[in-house]
């Protein structure tokens, strides 16, 4: 069965660094979305991105974010100069539209990032 | 603001009790609800989908009724066992169809 699919798992990083997140998305998927979930809260929507544009950004998704989908598989998501609240585990999700609305988002493992 | 509230936060259970886990959202004018089971440090895997036009949606042991009016959801798992063990998430998409999470009920099986 097809499932997205995230690189690395861990990660650990120094503040300011920059950082890169990867994701391979289900093959026939045409909408993505990345998603963070700080340890022990909810988890919060990012963005969401289809047909090489964001769709959606949330608050959080300030300047120092940017999504990318480099060729037809990878999805990607870069933090700039990273800061320690940025710390979290962040998941990768893409989904197909069907008529009517209806969308089932299927989530990646997430990668876990700590910023030191 | 949608907000996603999910009651109770635990809950603790026998093998082979049924359970119930429920949901609330404030804004009643859901495109989707999605439920999901997230074991300790992993990822979400999608449990079921109920679009806004469905009362109910069924998989196996698992049922999920929705009403949309009353902005509840509620999931029910029949016959539960120590494989169940997980917290349960609920998510609503609005036109936008980003998700807006609850926090989760976290289920523990005792066999």
């Amino acid at each position: 069965e097809p499932e997205v699919t995230q690189t690395p798992s861990h990660q650990v990083t120094q503040m300011g660094q920059e950082v890169i997140l990867r994701c391979v998305p289900i093959s026939n998927h045409l909408y993505f979305y990345w998603y963070r979930q700080i340890l022990g809260q909810k988890v919060e929507f990012l963005v969401s991105f289809y047909n090489n544009e964001i769709s959606e950004k949330s608050e959080i998704f300030d300047d120092q974010f940017s999504v990318e989908r480099p060729d037809g598989s990878n999805f990607t998501l870069k933090i700039r100069s990273t800061k320690l609240e940025d710390s979290a585990m962040y998941f990768c999700a893409s989904s197909k539209r069907l008529a009517g609305g209806q969308e089932t988002q299927y989530f990646g493992p997430g990668t876990r990032l700590l910023v030191l | 603001k949608q907000e996603v509230t999910q009651i109770p936060a635990a809950l603790s259970v026998p093998e082979g009790e049924n359970l119930v886990l429920n949901c609330s959202f404030t804004d009643s004018a859901i495109y989707n609800l999605q439920w999901f089971r997230q074991d300790p440090g992993k990822g979400l895997t999608s449990l079921l989908l109920i679009q806004s036009s469905q009362r109910e949606q069924t998989s196996g042991r698992l049922n999920a009724s929705l009403d949309k009016s009353s902005g509840r959801s509620t999931l029910y798992i029949a016959a539960s066992q120590p494989g169940d063990s997980a917290t349960y998430l609920c998510a609503v998409s609005l036109v936008n169809y980003k998700l807006s999470f609850g926090a989760g009920t976290t289920v523990t099986v005792r066999a």
